[in-house]
This record gives C-alpha cells, structure tokens and sequence, in this order.
C-alpha cells in the first residue's frame, strides 16, 4: 500500500526558478523524509522533519510539514541543473526507539531543470 | 557517500533458477534493508534485519529470503526467480535511535527472462 503520493509526478522549470513538490500521506506518523535520486543510482537522504516539527531548512531546501492535512511540502528554491531528478517522500510510522525504520516510500516527483 | 556496495549491479537470469544479491555494509549500522523499485510503484520494502540472524518481513516479502550471519553482509535470495521479480533492489542501512536517516546502495538491476 502507499503511504504517500507526490504531486505533481513531473516538473520542469528553468534553472533559477523555484521548484515546490507536495507529498500527502494517510495514516500518523513519526516522522517524514525527503530522498533524491539520479538516474541509475540510489537515493540520498534530503532532510527528516519530525511531527512536531513544520518547518525545517537545509540549504536551499524547506520542507514544511501539515499534520492536520497529512502532507508535507518540498520547495528547492533557485533550482540549478544539478537537481534534476526524481525525488521521493517517505514515512516512518513507528515511534518506537530501538526498532528499524520501516519507511514507506510514495511514488515521485520527476524534476526537470533546464539551462 | 555511506559505505554501501550491492553485488552483481546488473544481472540477467532465467525463470526458474535461483539469484543470491549481496549487501555489504562498512559503516556498522545496526539495521538492514532489501527494497525493489519499479515503476509506478515507488520503493517497497522486502525484507529488513535488526541485527545478525535477526530479520522480518516488509511489504512484499513473498518469494523472497535473506540472511545476515554478519553485521556487514545482508544477502536476499529468490529462491526460484519469476519473471515478475525483474526489478531494481536496493540495499539500504540505517543506524540505532529515533528519527535516523537511510543511507541507500547504488542497485542491482535485475531481469528475469
């Protein structure tokens, strides 16, 4: 089953432009993370917003998180070429500590930066 | 770039025949996982280990086994490989506590013909 759905599943925009990707989920969660992915590769690790966190910045990246609405938002600002990819949202429902984080990954969205 | 190295990172095979993935790990995280991505379908969680000899099923562990006799190496095994196994597996690892990230292989791509 999917826990979270991207939106939009493909983006393109010029290099400059801001680029904002949404992620809706639909049971409680523990925390969620943002993943990118180059072609042919593995994800890499993004940023991790807890639950009672809504907004967290890394770079140019700000995540903001909606509990109430179950959805969470990625906004690349003053996008370049080098993030052209797909990028995933992903839920951890389990609060335990001491457990495996058993993430349950949506679909993606494909991004297109362009010069 | 954690230190994650799947094995083979491409393979073709024939129905029937038995495939063995290997995960090697140099970072000494407590946690394992085996996913397959496929279009349309995002990454699904497969099997994952929370420590040597110790593992649990994820969402789609049918038709699938793994084994951890080390703390480094997480091998997923298709006991008889179907067509519908042909995917994209990739290992990842994550270490102990709350709120810890995944660090994820670069794949396996494999087909089934």
């Amino acid at each position: 089953s999917q826990q979270g759905e991207e939106d939009p599943q493909a983006l393109s925009i010029q290099e400059g432009e801001n680029a904002t990707m949404n992620c809706s989920y639909k049971t409680s969660i523990n925390n969620l993370q943002w993943y990118r992915q180059n072609s042919g590769r593995g994800l890499v690790h993004l940023i991790l917003i807890r639950s009672n966190e809504r907004e967290k910045h890394s770079g140019r990246l700000r995540v903001t998180l909606d509990t109430s609405k179950k959805s969470s938002s990625l906004l690349i600002t003053a996008s370049r070429a080098a993030d052209t990819a797909s990028y995933f949202c992903a839920t951890d429902m389990d609060p335990n500590t001491g457990t495996a984080s058993k993430l349950t990954f949506g679909t993606g969205t494909r991004l297109q930066v362009t010069l | 770039d954690a230190g994650i190295t799947q094995s083979p990172r491409h393979k073709v095979t024939e129905t029937g025949t038995p495939v063995t993935l290997r995960c090697h790990q140099t970072e000494n995280h407590r946690y394992m996982y085996w996913y397959r991505q496929d279009p349309g379908h995002g990454l699904r969680l497969i099997h994952y280990s929370y420590g040597v000899k110790d593992t649990d099923k994820g969402e789609v562990s049918d038709g699938y086994s793994v084994s951890r006799s080390k703390t480094e190496d997480f091998l997923l095994t298709l006991e008889s490989a179907t067509s519908s196994q042909t995917s994209v597996y990739f290992c990842a690892i994550s270490g102990q506590g709350l709120n810890q990230p995944q660090h994820f292989g670069d794949g396996t791509r494999l087909s089934i013909l």
